[in-house]
């Protein structure tokens, strides 16, 4: 039993193209969180939803929309792809919101490259 | 502004060697910190963490690491490393008043030779 799953697990596509990447989490958690991991592995948050409520939305471009249609789901849109967007996208939960206590599980992370 | 620094890109150790990975962290009050441990090519799990109380903070895989305010640091520890502790390991700090957003360091990825 998979706790966070994201599909794909690669996505390769070329720029220009609109992709989503999917997560779902079966923990029973209220929060889910969008981070990004560059090329020097350094992960940073872009969103986070508790509730289906959108708490974080850091400085990302309009191009990526998040959307949560229930508490277990938390999906990512990215719209006109650009060579930059290629990283590693993990999706994560927790039963409240990270920074207060709660650990955060993360999923096994999408490679995203953008040719 | 919130920060958490490792100084250590990257740190190689024998098998069976003790292990310290650095940690300081820039944080107004009391901080929430944890450390993450990523496998190669997989997400990240939690080794521990350290919201109050005692500052030895003991882990999974026989990880512990010591909360020092005055150092403003929270090293990771093992007393003896195995190969298959290999990964990139990562220090965040909860930034609690800002939606309880992580902010990671920029990881430390341990080599481990036979």
């Amino acid at each position: 039993d998979t706790a966070v799953s994201q599909t794909p697990k690669y996505l390769v596509t070329q720029m220009g193209n609109d992709k989503s990447i999917k997560c779902e989490q079966n923990l029973g958690h209220d929060t889910m969180y969008w981070y990004k991991q560059d090329s020097k592995k350094f992960l940073k948050i872009m969103f986070s939803y508790n509730n289906k409520e959108l708490i974080i939305n850091e400085t990302v471009p309009n191009r990526f929309s998040p959307k949560s249609p229930d508490k277990a789901h938390l999906n990512l849109h990215i719209n006109s792809l650009e060579l930059g967007d290629s990283a590693v996208y993990f999706c994560a939960s927790s039963s409240g919101l990270a920074g207060y206590q709660e650990t955060q599980y993360f999923g096994p992370g999408t490679r995203l490259l953008v040719l | 502004a919130q920060s958490v620094t490792q100084p250590d890109i990257h740190i190689t150790v024998s098998e069976g060697a003790s292990l310290e990975l650095r940690c300081n962290y820039s944080y107004g009050a009391t901080p929430y910190l944890f450390w993450y441990v990523q496998s190669p090519g997989q997400g990240l799990q939690l080794l521990l963490k350290y919201f109050s109380g005692d500052t030895l903070v003991q882990g999974i895989k026989g990880f512990e690491a010591e909360f020092k305010r005055s150092q403003s640091s929270f090293n990771l520890r093992k007393p003896s490393v195995h190969w298959s502790d290999a990964a990139e390991y990562f220090c965040a700090v909860g930034a609690g008043n800002q939606g309880g957003k992580l902010i990671f360091g920029q990881g430390t990825e341990l080599s481990v030779k036979p």
